[in-house]
């Protein structure tokens, strides 16, 4: 079955500190890649797309993505995180081609980063 | 402009009982869908509307049923819920068919739903 690891349930960091999110996914074709973030009690919220071109993606917040095709990967970085920056990240791999209207969008069972400030 | 709007926000229910969650978008979007998360579970599709008229089960169906009404309006109802239905429940919306074109999901604000 097709699928979307992130292999860090939780990740605590001190305010400055570097950060990486891994996200692997298990399919081989064509793909669009999405991070989501979800704040203490809030929706999920689009952090960054990447749909083709440019592997590095930018997105909101200081935060970007690199999309490396031979290792199925998506991994969210930034450079300095902020006390603000603590929330659930959720990576979510759509399927092109797969099959059915759906598309068969499947999320990661997401990564909650704590800050400390 | 509000988005994607789901009523209501909190709902305790009795085991056996029965509901329906509310969703709206304005957005004019063709795609409509509805996820449960649960913690470590990420989020799990229910069920999706991929155009006005059409339903189709997701990941986890079963103890649910949808409809969509309009294009704007796509209702998920529990008819006997059960304690394993406890979760937090999100509507979302997209432009176009998920695979079909380059349009992210667009969340509500998300109804926590507690069966006892």
């Amino acid at each position: 079955a097709q699928s979307v690891s992130q292999h860090n349930h939780h990740v605590i960091l001190s305010e400055a500190a570097s950060l990486e999110l891994g996200c692997n996914y298990s399919y081989g074709g064509t793909v669009n890649l999405f991070w989501y973030v979800q704040y203490p009690g809030q929706h999920l919220q689009l952090l960054l797309k990447y749909f083709s071109g440019d592997p590095l993606v930018k997105g909101i917040k200081g935060f970007e993505a690199e999309f490396i095709k031979s290792k199925f990967s998506f991994n969210l970085r930034k450079p300095s995180v902020q006390w603000s920056d603590t929330a659930e990240y959720f990576c979510a791999v759509n399927q092109l081609g797969y099959g059915g209207s759906q598309g068969n969008l499947i999320f990661g069972k997401g990564t909650k980063l704590s800050v400390k400030p | 402009n509000a988005g994607v709007t789901q009523t209501p926000k909190f709902q305790v229910l009795k085991t056996g009982q029965s509901m329906t969650l509310q969703c709206a978008q304005d957005m004019n979007h063709n795609s409509m869908y509805w996820y449960r998360q649960d913690p470590g579970m990420g989020l799990r599709l229910i069920y999706y509307s991929a155009s006005e008229g059409t339903t189709d089960k997701g990941e986890v169906p079963n103890g649910y049923n949808v409809s969509r009404l309009n294009k704007r309006e796509f209702s998920l109802r529990l008819e006997s819920a059960a304690p394993s239905q406890t979760s937090v429940y999100f509507c979302a919306s997209s432009g176009h068919q998920l695979g079909q074109g380059n349009s992210p999901l667009h969340f509500g604000n998300g109804t926590r739903l507690t069966v006892t």
